[in-house]
């Protein structure tokens, strides 16, 4: 099984609609991220959160929001979505207290939003 | 504000070359480097980590350098083969290890 996971793996809304993606690690690791990526633009931090008590905002937060339910769970919801939230969206996970900096990702969700 | 390039955009060679590409930053304060493969339709894997203090590492094919200095990181890659085709995306992080700010990647295909 994948050490992360993310659903729906691929989503089409119209526009207005609240929509939730959700991420599960199974890899315990403490930090937990949310990038979106489009085309010639690389990836975007949103949200990273580095426990369950810490949530913070990244470089585009706006018309984001998110939710550390548990360790291993990490949401991102579009309160009103908007077409140019039409993206790929990418959750990663992190614990550099292993001595292990690498971000490990989970398989996208493609969002198009109409 | 850090600010990370990846020229070319694209890139094609016939298999068996070795080929380097090429990550550049702006701000020479960075915690660390990683390189990132990214397959169509798929998540990122992480090929190396760099530490700041560290000059490069290897990984099998592939040699990663890094020099803060000048605000460069190259991805060497020996032998290509057709199955290293992929977009590779270099991403620093701060110095607080908190924001990772990622290149727009190269795209490179390997010709049989």
């Amino acid at each position: 099984d994948a050490d992360v996971t993310q659903t729906p793996r691929n989503r089409i809304t119209k526009t207005g609609k609240r929509i939730m993606l959700e991420c599960s690690q199974t890899k315990g690791h403490d930090r937990m991220y949310w990038y979106r990526q489009d085309p010639g633009l690389g990836l975007r931090l949103i949200y990273y959160s580095f426990d369950v008590k810490d949530i913070n905002k990244g470089e585009i937060s706006d018309g984001y929001s998110v939710s550390r339910q548990a360790q291993a769970k990490f949401s991102l919801s579009l309160e009103s979505a908007i077409p140019n939230q039409t993206a790929l969206y990418f959750c990663a996970t992190s614990d550099p207290g292993t001595g292990d900096e690498t971000q490990y990702f989970g398989p996208g969700t493609r969002l198009l939003v109409l | 504000k850090q600010e990370v390039t990846q020229i070319p955009a694209a890139l094609s060679v016939p298999e068996g070359e070795n080929l380097v590409l090429n990550c550049s930053f702006t701000d020479s304060a960075i915690y660390n480097l990683q390189w990132f493969r990214q397959d169509p339709g798929k998540g990122l894997t992480s090929l190396l980590l760099i530490q700041s203090s560290q000059r490069e590492q290897t990984s099998g094919r592939l040699n990663a350098s890094l020099d803060k200095s000048s605000g460069r990181s190259t991805l060497y890659i020996a032998a290509s083969q057709p199955g290293d085709s992929a977009t590779y995306l270099c991403a620093v992080s701060n110095s607080s290890a908190s924001k990772i700010i990622f290149g727009s990647g190269t795209r490179l295909s390997i010709r049989p």
